[in-house]
């Protein structure tokens, strides 16, 4: 079975500096994505950014990149220039493009991330 | 492009109530989704329709959970009879179907539970 951790219940950082929120994931498979949603006090929750796990090269969205290790089953999501609005909670998540679960995405606790102006 | 549509907002209600949530997909989007998110973890699928059939419910409490989809399109989630370990917020997310579709799920505004 597909696990998702997320080892930081919260953080907090000061507007325009960078944080790095961590993921690490288990799967006996070699085909996969993964992806970062931020979900505002608001509750809805929007995709960041995706990683598909057969690229090597790290998905950048912005000010959002990623550092995927796939040895390490490592998918840590790098904030630069954080803004306000940035503060919510982040999920990691992993999904399987085949099989019965198919579609079942698979969410960690999430982190909370506060920027402070 | 309008969003995925949840109603209502919010919900409360006694326990051994029954409750019914629905959900409009992105139009076109052939896959929904229906989740349940615990204060404090991560949303967990409850059940997945493809067009108007059942991909995957594995997860879904049959016992007192139902779920349709009529005509491929909107769906609604239904509690019956509704326990205190039910209050959650209920996400509904939509996406285009096939590899594509694995890749981009969005998500609605959710519907907030509170059994009491």
């Amino acid at each position: 079975a597909q696990t998702v951790t997320q080892s930081q219940p919260e953080m907090s950082v000061q507007e325009a500096e960078t944080v790095t929120l961590s993921c690490t994931y288990d799967t006996s498979e070699n085909n996969y994505y993964l992806f970062w949603y931020k979900q505002p006090p608001s509750r809805q929750m929007i995709l960041v950014i995706r990683q598909e796990a057969y690229k090597q090269q790290n998905a950048t969205e912005n000010r959002f990149s990623v550092n995927f290790q796939k040895a390490a089953k490592s998918f840590s999501l790098k904030i630069s220039d954080s803004q306000l609005g940035d503060t919510a909670m982040y999920f990691c998540a992993f999904i399987l493009p085949y099989g019965g679960s198919q579609g079942n995405l698979i969410f960690g606790k999430g982190t909370k991330l506060s920027v402070k102006p | 492009e309008a969003g995925v549509a949840q109603s209502p907002r919010y919900k409360i209600i006694e326990k051994r109530q029954s409750v019914a949530f629905w959900c409009n997909p992105i139009s076109g989007h052939a896959t929904l989704y229906w989740y349940q998110q615990i204060l404090g973890q991560g949303p967990k699928l409850l059940i997945q329709f493809q067009n108007n059939g059942v991909v995957d419910d594995s997860q879904l409490p049959k016992d007192r959970f139902s779920a349709e989809r009529l005509k491929g399109v909107d769906s609604t989630l239904k509690i019956q009879p509704a326990k205190l370990e039910d209050s959650a917020v209920y996400l509904c997310a939509s996406s285009p179907g096939g590899l594509v579709g694995v890749a981009a799920q969005y998500f609605g505004p959710g519907t907030r539970l509170t059994v009491l």
